[in-house]
């Protein structure tokens, strides 16, 4: 246990329906990162806050997925009107400012989109 | 051309053996190397990072070539333990600190 957690950890919607994903980061570390993961591939950069700021997004970032960091701690990510190719597994990650290159991966939230 | 490309696996060897993975990255601003071990349906987990002048963890041995833009790892007198996936890892100069992760190498040590 990394001490990064995610909730939920599996989620399995319909088509079309929005999802939300919760990341509670290791509670001094100000960096915190999403990245999806589909099988057989590595993790693949999303989005990343310093703090409260989302600092750098990816195109892979869609304007269906929204994240937020609102008080610099906790963070939702947002997927609405969610399709089959979102089906994948949405991961969290945390560092210190002074320690950037070590990056602490949470469980994982699993989503299956039918 | 994916920016981190892996051997392509699986890896299947026997207890005691040694097994190298390779990696090749695009990027030649890429600054920062390390290998991440994924077990399975778990989270990634920091093995290592590379250094230039290689570096050793016990069993693990890690290699850098950026002339080549190669990065290796080396297992030696592997256990059951460690069958996982091994992922190839990189981060370029200037960007937001975020990791290039390449496909990831399945290995299997078998009794």
């Amino acid at each position: 246990d990394t001490g990064v957690s995610q909730d939920p950890r599996h989620k399995i919607t319909k088509r079309g329906q929005n999802v939300t994903f919760r990341c509670d980061p290791i509670s001094e570390h100000n960096r915190l990162y999403w990245y999806r993961q589909t099988l057989g591939q590595g993790p693949e950069f999303l989005t990343y806050f310093q703090n409260e700021a989302q600092l750098e997004k990816s195109r892979l970032l869609s304007d269906r997925f929204s994240a937020e960091r609102p008080k610099g701690s906790f963070s939702t990510l947002e997927i609405q009107r969610t399709e089959q190719g979102d089906s994948a597994m949405y991961l969290c990650a945390s560092s210190l400012a002074t320690q950037l290159e070590t990056q602490y991966f949470g469980p994982g939230t699993r989503l299956l989109v039918l | 051309r994916k920016e981190v490309e892996q051997d392509p696996g699986p890896f299947n060897v026997p207890e005691g053996a040694t097994v190298a993975f390779n990696c090749t990255y695009s990027n030649s601003a890429s600054q920062s190397f390390f290998w991440y071990r994924q077990d399975c349906r778990k989270e990634p987990k920091l093995l290592m990072s590379v250094y230039s002048s290689g570096n050793e963890d016990g069993r693990f041995t890690a290699q850098l070539n950026r002339a080549s833009q190669y990065i290796s790892l080396l297992i030696r007198d592997s256990k059951l333990s460690d069958s996982a996936t091994y992922l190839c890892v990189v981060r370029a100069s200037g960007s937001a600190r975020q990791l290039t992760f390449g496909s990831g190498t399945q290995l299997t040590v078998l009794p």
